[in-house]
């Protein structure tokens, strides 16, 4: 079982419509998770991170934390062309200066 | 602005030949890593700094060596190039948390270099 596993897409998703993307975590014992976007050809830009159970907003954006389900989501609202890229999802154990990311999932917006 | 900043965005190199390949960061960042991204393998960690002087193995670090002489520098030298070392290679660098949770302690990355050995 991988560490970090987030569904490659590709998801495709209307102009204006709600992005949802999804990562799901192994280790029980993870204290903080990390939303990166990557641009095909650019590096990884942290767009949110939210350590405590429950939801956090930033504009257009909400991660979702669920420690018992061990899952964290990302909503996009309003979705635009300019959010097409893939998403990486990111979390770091307790105690870990790393992060272990997932492989990412591609999100297409149609016009 | 903040920043990672990584010494060329394209390099060509030779078989056999030594690289370096430079990252620097103007934040203060006590962690510094260093990461190669391949299509369908995702980020793999090749050695990470927590300080001055130390260097741990990441998960790839074969035919890799590092150097942190600086807090603010931290070079990835490929000793003897070879073609399956062609990739995008990525610098980042974090706040280290000691033990806190709250905050962000996540990575900002440099642009990348894109190296291509032949």
């Amino acid at each position: 079982q991988k560490e970090v596993e987030q569904n490659s897409g590709p998801l495709s998703v209307p102009e204006g419509a709600i992005a949802s993307l999804n990562c799901t975590y192994s280790d029980r014992g993870s204290q903080s998770f990390f939303w990166y976007r990557q641009y095909s050809g650019k590096s990884p830009e942290l767009i949110m991170f939210i350590y405590s159970n429950g939801d956090k907003e930033d504009g257009r954006f909400t991660a979702q934390l669920n420690k018992a389900s061990q899952y964290v989501s990302l909503l996009i609202r309003d979705s635009q062309p300019s959010d097409s890229a893939t998403y990486l999802c990111a979390v770091r154990g307790f105690g870990n200066e790393k992060l272990t990311f997932g492989t990412g999932t591609r999100l297409t917006i149609i016009p | 602005d903040v920043k990672v900043t990584q010494s060329s965005r394209y390099l060509v190199k030779r078989t056999g030949e030594k690289v370096f390949l430079e990252c620097v960061q103007d934040m203060d960042h006590e962690n510094m890593f260093w990461y190669r991204q391949d299509p369908g393998l995702g980020l793999r960690l090749i050695y990470f700094s927590y300080d001055v002087k130390m260097k741990e193995k990441g998960d790839i670090p074969e035919g890799y060596s590092v150097s942190r002489e600086k807090k603010e520098r931290f070079s990835l030298i490929l000793e003897s190039a070879s073609t399956n070392q062609t990739s995008m290679y990525l610098c980042a660098s974090s706040y280290g948390d000691r033990g806190r949770v709250k905050g962000n302690y996540g990575y900002t990355f440099g642009s990348g270099t894109r190296l291509t050995v032949v």
